[in-house]
């Protein structure tokens, strides 16, 4: 069966301190695609990233970087020298062949960013 | 601009009504969606289409209903047969199914009282 955990309900940092954002995934297939959206408090999800899990490079996009491990099943968000316009919600998801490819959204980390 | 519409950002309905949600999107992608978020909680789907005339139920369907007769417009209908209405709608679109990701809409709040 298809599960995302994000075990973090809240995360509070004070500006400029790194944070990582935890994402553990459950899919028996081989084939998959795991995804991070941002929720800004305007309540419009933005799209972040998409793997496919053939891919196991890790990604950097500014202050963002993604850790993507099959081994253990996680795909853990980390975002550097956070700023307050980061706060906001954010969703780890998973698509798979078994669900049709429709898409399994964690349950969110709202993650507080102080100045 | 290109993007996807959701009117009204607020909305308020007695309860034994039922109300339309508009999604309007301008990307011309094949697939539609409509998502629930309750507090706390991640976005659980409720339907989806993807292409003209064709729609699927998702996870939480019953007391939902939905039209796809133009391929840049996805109503959802919120009956009186839905127990527990008042949530976040979110509607989304992709270019197809299988590998993309999604572009949300800004979102309804309905509040049935």
């Amino acid at each position: 069966a298809q599960k995302v955990t994000q075990a973090q309900t809240e995360i509070s940092v004070v500006e400029k301190e790194d944070v990582t954002l935890d994402c553990v995934y459950e899919t028996r297939d081989t084939t998959y695609y795991l995804f991070w959206y941002k929720q800004p408090p305007s309540g419009e999800l933005v799209f972040l990233i998409r793997r496919n899990s053939f891919d196991e490079q890790n990604e950097i996009s500014g202050r963002y970087s993604w850790n993507f491990q099959k081994s253990t099943s996680s795909f853990n968000f980390t975002i550097t020298a956070s700023q307050v316009v980061d706060s906001a919600v954010y969703f780890c998801a998973l698509s798979d062949v078994t669900g049709g490819f429709k898409t399994i959204f964690g349950a969110g980390t709202r993650l507080f960013v102080k100045a | 601009d290109g993007g996807i519409t959701q009117s009204p950002k607020y909305l308020f309905r007695k309860e034994g009504q039922n109300v339309t949600l508009s999604c309007e999107q301008n990307l011309n992608h094949d697939a539609m969606y409509w998502y629930r978020q309750d507090p706390g909680q991640g976005l659980r789907l409720i339907y989806y289409s993807q292409i003209v005339n064709d729609f699927q139920k998702g996870d939480i369907a019953e007391g939902y209903s939905v039209s796809r007769e133009k391929k840049e417009s996805f109503p959802l209908t919120v009956t009186s047969a839905q127990k527990n209405p008042t949530a976040f709608y979110l509607c989304a679109s992709a270019p197809g199914t299988e590998i993309y990701e999604q572009y949300f809409g800004p979102g309804t709040r309905l509040t049935v009282t």
